[in-house]
């Protein structure tokens, strides 16, 4: 199993360019999760996917906008990249059932800088 | 709102050295709480997950612990390599899908 994947690794923009951040899992995951990761900040949420077809807003969901394409697919699009959204953004995916109820898998995350 | 804070945010030591990371929460109530890994440039590496209903939960060197009712796990690693040098953070999940909270983790050097 590949796990979670995501597509670019390094991204540079211009602000007030658009760009769409690709994330993937094969792991049959209902949920999913964009977290963006800041110096000094943590991670933060920025928006989730309860279940294919569902998404709702996290801690930061201002910029951005998701589509959740199916079961295995979850995108964050970034319309007017501004340079406040230089950061690391990480995709995540959750377990339902099982032992380790609950646990989250992540990807090895999008690096973007806006300029 | 709910922290959740690791004391502290750097530590060195040499190798073979058992150590303790700390993870502090300022609400008790906890679905669970799981420990992850950050190596430089990468992402977050899943290493135990303990569920409000345990105690411990065991991986090799590893050992983590959670006391709910003084809000803390610790994250215990016994004869420490350099190849344990990296970020380590808890995420600590109060229920619901956006309810898991991160601490900014600690950053671990182990000195050959």
């Amino acid at each position: 199993n590949a796990g979670v994947t995501q597509t670019p690794k390094f991204q540079v923009l211009k602000t007030g360019q658009s760009m769409t951040l690709q994330c993937a899992q094969d792991m049959n995951h209902n949920s999913m999760y964009w977290y963006r990761q800041d110096p000094g900040m943590g991670l933060r949420l920025i928006y989730y996917s309860a279940s294919e077809g569902t998404t709702d807003k996290g801690e930061v969901p201002n910029g951005y906008n998701v589509s959740r394409l199916n079961k295995r697919e979850f995108s964050l699009r970034l319309e007017s990249a501004a340079p406040s959204q230089t950061s690391v953004y990480f995709c995540a995916s959750r377990t339902a059932s099982g032992r380790n109820l609950y646990e989250q898998y992540f990807g090895p995350g999008t690096r973007l800088t806006v300029t | 709102k709910q922290e959740v804070t690791q004391i502290p945010a750097a530590l060195s030591v040499p190798e073979g050295e058992n150590l303790v990371l700390n993870c502090s929460f300022t609400d008790s109530a906890i679905y669970n709480l799981q420990w992850f890994r950050q190596d430089p440039g990468k992402g977050l590496t899943s290493l135990l997950l303990i569920q409000s209903s345990q105690r411990e939960q065991t991986s090799g060197r590893l050992n983590a612990s959670l006391d709910k009712s003084s809000g803390r796990s610790t994250l215990y690693i016994a004869a420490s390599q350099p190849g344990d040098s990296a970020t380590y953070l808890c995420a600590r999940n109060s229920g619901g899908y956006q309810k898991v909270t991160f601490g900014t983790g600690t950053k671990l050097q182990v000195i050959p």
